[in-house]
């Protein structure tokens, strides 16, 4: 069956412009997160969506990100006035959370969106 | 602030050899996870450690979870060229979130 998708794969902007990254999680996953990696870095929580459950938007590093998940399903993630900080990838994992534990449950990722902010 | 530190950041060894990789913390986690990630993917899981002293086999990598949870290795055996990659170990914070370490790049020459 089809994976997690993200598009666009890449995204050139320059400093001071908006971006929208699109994600489209697996059929059925109630779950879904969007994590930042930069280079040489490990992966940041940015925001946590659980069904209907208020999003935890809580790793989100400034009032320029957010977020939306419609419909239960395919979530945006955008960027306001980009700066050159916010460079890296973004990657985006959902999972069919069923109340379990974490260990218990199996993210899947896509392949992530290549930010380049010049 | 809970952290993961791995170690090396970089490991190039020629096919055949075996290797270890580190991941540690001052902190306790509940579980800890080991992806792997290639070049333009997202990670993948390759195994879940919870108990504390947990020792987990797949094929030729031995994953070990640390009797006080908070620290793993991952041993792989006879390294392959199929091996070379980003290797990312994640404990759990809470519930739903993961505390990444920044990986180890893991390269093996033919």
């Amino acid at each position: 069956g089809a994976g997690v998708s993200q598009s666009p794969s890449n995204k050139v902007t320059e400093k001071g412009k908006d971006v929208e990254l699109r994600c489209d999680p697996i059929s059925g996953h109630t779950a879904l997160y969007w994590y930042r990696q930069s280079l040489g870095q490990g992966l940041e929580f940015l925001i946590y969506f659980q069904g209907n459950s208020a999003p935890d938007k809580s790793g989100l590093p400034s009032d320029r990100f957010s977020a939306e998940r419609t419909g239960g399903s395919v979530s945006t993630l955008t960027i306001q006035r980009t700066q050159q900080e916010d460079s890296a990838v973004y990657l985006c994992a959902s999972s069919s959370r069923q109340l379990t534990a974490l260990y218990q449950e199996t993210q899947y990722f896509g392949p992530g969106t290549r930010l380049l902010v010049l | 602030t809970q952290l993961l530190e791995q170690s090396p950041q970089f490991l190039s060894i020629q096919e055949g050899e075996n290797l270890t990789v580190y991941c540690n913390s001052s902190s306790v986690f509940s579980s800890l996870q080991w992806y792997r990630q290639e070049p333009g993917e997202g990670p993948v899981l390759l195994v879940t450690v919870v108990t504390g002293g947990e020792v987990k086999k797949l094929k030729r990598l031995t994953f070990q979870f640390g009797d006080a949870r908070k620290d793993s290795s991952l041993h792989i055996t006879a390294a392959q060229p199929g091996d070379t990659g980003l290797y990312l170990c994640a404990g759990a914070r809470s519930n739903y979130q993961l505390i990444w370490g920044a990986g180890t790049k893991l390269i093996i020459k033919p």
